[in-house]
């Protein structure tokens, strides 16, 4: 069954520096996003991306945010300058079409010390 | 009033039994409704997506949708120790892409 794959699985940073967490949706995908889940918090909305450009984002998706497709397979989320409160799994999910499901890749958690 | 609610459990089941999983919300501009299965540290997977109101059937699981009174439920029948998991509902405005997720029931079958 299709799935969508993230790298890294855990990534520890040190506070101020910048991450890249990436992202391989379905290949014949059309809609992207990233969520995430805070330790023991609910799972929140980032950001959606479609046609190359971002579609909806969140009050969470500030300036230090941001999200690319540079190629035709990857998605990726950066972060420019981490923050202790910016720990989390992160999800990346996509879609065929906007009213389907989302399929969610198994995440990234994210360390900020 | 938070806009998603459900109830974190948890909640333990002998094996076998029906299991009945619910969220209200309080936005009536909801159309699309999800339920997804979590396993620890692992992402959702989707489990029932239903449109509007009405009921859907796969398999085991029932997803029903009542939008006169902003209630959605998951009935999981014959319930298996596999079934451990925390359950996610999840919805979505018509007009919007994201989704808003309730908190999660954590539910235990036990053998």
């Amino acid at each position: 069954e299709p799935e969508v794959t993230q790298t890294p699985s855990h990534q520890v940073t040190q506070m101020g520096q910048e991450v890249i967490l990436r992202c391989v949706p379905i290949s014949n995908h059309l809609y992207f996003y990233w969520y995430r889940q805070i330790l023991g918090q609910k799972v929140e909305f980032l950001v959606s991306f479609y046609n190359n450009e971002i579609s909806e984002k969140s009050e969470i998706f500030d300036d230090q945010f941001s999200v690319e497709r540079p190629d035709g397979s990857n998605f990726t989320l950066k972060i420019r300058s981490t923050k202790l409160e910016d720990s989390a799994m992160y999800f990346c999910a996509s879609s065929g079409f906007q009213w389907e499901g989302y399929t969610f890749g198994s995440g990234t958690r994210l360390t900020v010390v | 009033q938070k806009e998603v609610e459900q109830d974190p459990g948890p909640l333990s089941v002998p094996e076998g039994a029906i299991v009945s999983l619910n969220c209200t919300y309080s936005n009536s501009a909801f159309q699309y409704f999800m339920w997804y299965r979590q396993y620890s540290r692992k992402g959702p997977e989707l489990l029932m997506y239903t449109y509007s109101s009405g009921n859907k059937e796969d398999g085991r699981f029932t997803a029903q949708v009542d939008k006169s009174s902003k209630y959605i439920s998951l009935f999981i029948r014959d319930s298996q120790p596999s079934d451990s998991a925390t359950y996610l509902c999840a919805m979505r405005e018509t007009s919007g892409s994201r989704l808003t997720f309730g908190e999660g029931t954590q539910l235990t079958v036990n053998p």
